[in-house]
This record gives C-alpha cells, sequence and structure tokens, in this order.
C-alpha cells in the first residue's frame, strides 16, 4: 500500500523556520495537502494544492512541492505553532488516500 | 456555518457491530464528496473511506474492506459508516470529514466520535 514518510520531530526556537517534509512516490502526480493537530482538536487544513493557502491561516505557512518531496514551511515560528503537523495525499490513481505518519513541532 | 457532527461511537465487544452517522449542515451537502478518517489514542490520522457526492463511488483503506461500510443520504444530510467485524485495532476517534470543491483538500472536520472496541 501506499505510504507517505514524514521526520517523527522537528524543533525550532521561535522566530526561526521550521521545514517538515514529506515523501511518497505519488507526490509528482497528486497534490498534497498539510493539517494542523492540536491536543484534543480536529485537525485544521493549512496547506492545499501543494502550496495554497486558506483564507485565515497566517502568512508564515508556505508549501512547496520538488519531484517526490513536498515542504511544509512555517516561517518566524510562533508558540501557538506547537502542534503536530500531518501530510495527505493520494495514490497514482487518485482512488485510495494516504496521510503521513505526522511530526511533531516543538517549539524551544 | 458549516457543521459536520458524528455520532454512534461507543463500547463494542470485537466481532460486533455499530454504524456511526455525521450529520451535516451549513453547506449544500449532495455537492460534497466525503471522508471518515480514524485516529487510534496518541496515534496518527489514517484515512479510511470515501464516497462521493451522490454516494455511487467508494474506496476503502485496505485495513478495513470487506468489514466498513460508508454511506450517506443526501436528502437527510447524513454521512454513515457501517463497521462489521470490529477488531481492538480499529479503536480510534472516528472523524467525518468535507472534502472541498476543486482539489481543495479536506476543508471541514467533525469532533469525533470514540470508538472502543474491548471485552
Amino acid at each position: 500500500s501506499y505510504e507517505l514518510t514524514q521526520p517523527p520531530s522537528v524543533s525550532v526556537s521561535p522566530g526561526q523556520t521550521a521545514r517538515i517534509t514529506c515523501s511518497g512516490d505519488a507526490l509528482p502526480k497528486q497534490y498534497a495537502y498539510w493539517y494542523q493537530q492540536k491536543p484534543g482538536q480536529a485537525p485544521v487544513l493549512v496547506i492545499y494544492k501543494d502550496s495554497e493557502r486558506p483564507s485565515g491561516i497566517p502568512e508564515r505557512f508556505s508549501g512547496s512541492s520538488s519531484g517526490t518531496t513536498v515542504t511544509l514551511t512555517i516561517s518566524g515560528v510562533q508558540a501557538e505553532d506547537e502542534a503536530d503537523y500531518y501530510c495527505q495525499s493520494a495514490d497514482s490513481s487518485g482512488t485510495y488516500e494516504v496521510f503521513g505518519g505526522g511530526t511533531k513541532l516543538t517549539v524551544l | 456555518e458549516v457543521q459536520l457532527v458524528e455520532s454512534g461511537g461507543g463500547l463494542v465487544q470485537p466481532g460486533g457491530s455499530l454504524r456511526l452517522s455525521c450529520a451535516a449542515s451549513g453547506f449544500t451537502f449532495s455537492s460534497y464528496w466525503m471522508h471518515w478518517v480514524r485516529q487510534a489514542p496518541g496515534k496518527g490520522l489514517v484515512w479510511v473511506s470515501r464516497i462521493n457526492s451522490d454516494g455511487s463511488s467508494t474506496s476503502y483503506a485496505d485495513s478495513v474492506k470487506g468489514r466498513f461500510t460508508i454511506s450517506r443520504d443526501n436528502a437527510k444530510n447524513t454521512l454513515y459508516l457501517q463497521m462489521n467485524s470490529l477488531r481492538a485495532e480499529d479503536t480510534a476517534v472516528y472523524y467525518c470529514a468535507r472534502r472541498g470543491i476543486a482539489a481543495a483538500g479536506i476543508d471541514y472536520w467533525g469532533q469525533g466520535t470514540l470508538v472502543t472496541v474491548s471485552s
């Protein structure tokens, strides 16, 4: 079955830039999405179609794509950005959706 | 305001069945594809199933294929997940989620309903 691979954890100091990667063989063919989840809450979409930002999401959140890897970048990280982040995409046929294993962002 | 409210979770014995419901409001339910996504305690998000806007096309994760059935009643603005032959590893919070139009991702999530499979 298709898998997306994320690093388990990323740590940054406030004001620095955090980069979270997600790798998958079908990413050149399928859009990627990023979700933020804080403890006890439902996930929130922060990036769609690789690099688009939904309304209401701060400009410090951005996404990019290169080959089989997509990256979520959070510029000028704030304490409130501490959360779990998940990438999501589909297999090459578009039939099955999949989430990455999640990355815990810690703001030091 | 878009709202997705899940119900039907609870404690069930291994091998048992449960039907989850998701009541949708605040949008034209019949125009949107819908998903079920689950999250075991302390674990990550796992996609379970999706259904297209008129219910004619469905898809399932390998781990639930043949045991779970997704369906919808557009007249009642309700999404369902029938879960049979439940296993301990199905224990999770189950989220109902809306897929946005034009590849916009999963743009709205419910608050989830907890399913616990245990004897």
